[in-house]
């Protein structure tokens, strides 16, 4: 069985700029959460989609948003990007029989 | 504030040395799960328990659950290099969907 997979791997973006990061789920999953990890702050629950529904929201501004699509794929879009925003971003999906979370490799965006 | 502390922060050993990793907090889980993250890759779940005094064994890695359900440990025994990275624990609250997640643990294990 594929694992998660997250697109693209690695991103560069200028302040001001908004990005989309994609995540596809381990097949059969319909639960994705989005996490953002840094050095200072750990890994921070952004939100989380089960059946194209957001299920569950994290404390980070407007700006962060995402969506599920049919197929249980899920994205996020970060908006009128800041410095602080450079972050390893993880997506992880879960079964519908437990709770165990399983992360796709991550995107690694750099705001400069 | 974290709902789990883990520590030490830091921990650097010898290879053949034992370790323990501590995961804390006030709150009681329904279940807790233990992740290792190594460098420019996503946290991999290593084991979850659920029971209180619940003691999981992985190879050379012990995981226990406290009896009251607010704290775990990890331990290794005869670390290798292999054993290096980042240690996370995350606890389900029985009232919430959501994983917390503590802060981590990064372990070297020097040849």
């Amino acid at each position: 069985k594929a694992g998660v997979t997250q697109t693209p791997r690695y991103l560069i973006k200028t302040r001001g700029q908004q990005v989309t990061l994609s995540c596809s789920p381990i097949s059969g999953h319909r639960s994705v959460s989005w996490y953002q990890q840094t050095p200072g702050q750990g890994l921070q629950f952004l939100f989380e989609y089960f059946s194209e529904t957001q299920r569950n929201k994290g404390n980070f501004p407007g700006r962060f948003s995402g969506r599920q699509f049919s197929n249980s794929r899920s994205e996020m879009n970060v908006s009128t990007l800041e410095l602080g925003d450079s972050a390893l971003y993880l997506c992880a999906s879960q079964s519908s029989y437990s709770y165990e979370q399983y992360f796709g490799p991550g995107t690694r965006l750099t705001v400069t | 504030t974290q709902l789990l502390e883990q520590s030490p922060q830091f921990l650097s050993i010898q290879e053949g040395e034992n370790l323990t990793v501590y995961c804390n907090s006030s709150s009681v889980f329904s279940s807790l799960q233990w992740y290792r993250q190594e460098p420019g890759e996503g946290p991999v779940l290593l084991v979850t328990v659920v029971t209180g005094g619940e003691v999981k064994k992985l190879k050379r890695l012990t995981f226990q659950f406290g009896d009251a359900r607010k704290d775990s440990s990890l331990h290794i025994t005869a670390a290798q290099p292999g054993d290096t990275g980042l240690y996370l624990c995350a606890g389900l609250l029985s009232n919430d969907y959501k994983l917390s997640f503590g802060a981590g643990t990064t372990v070297t294990v020097r040849a």
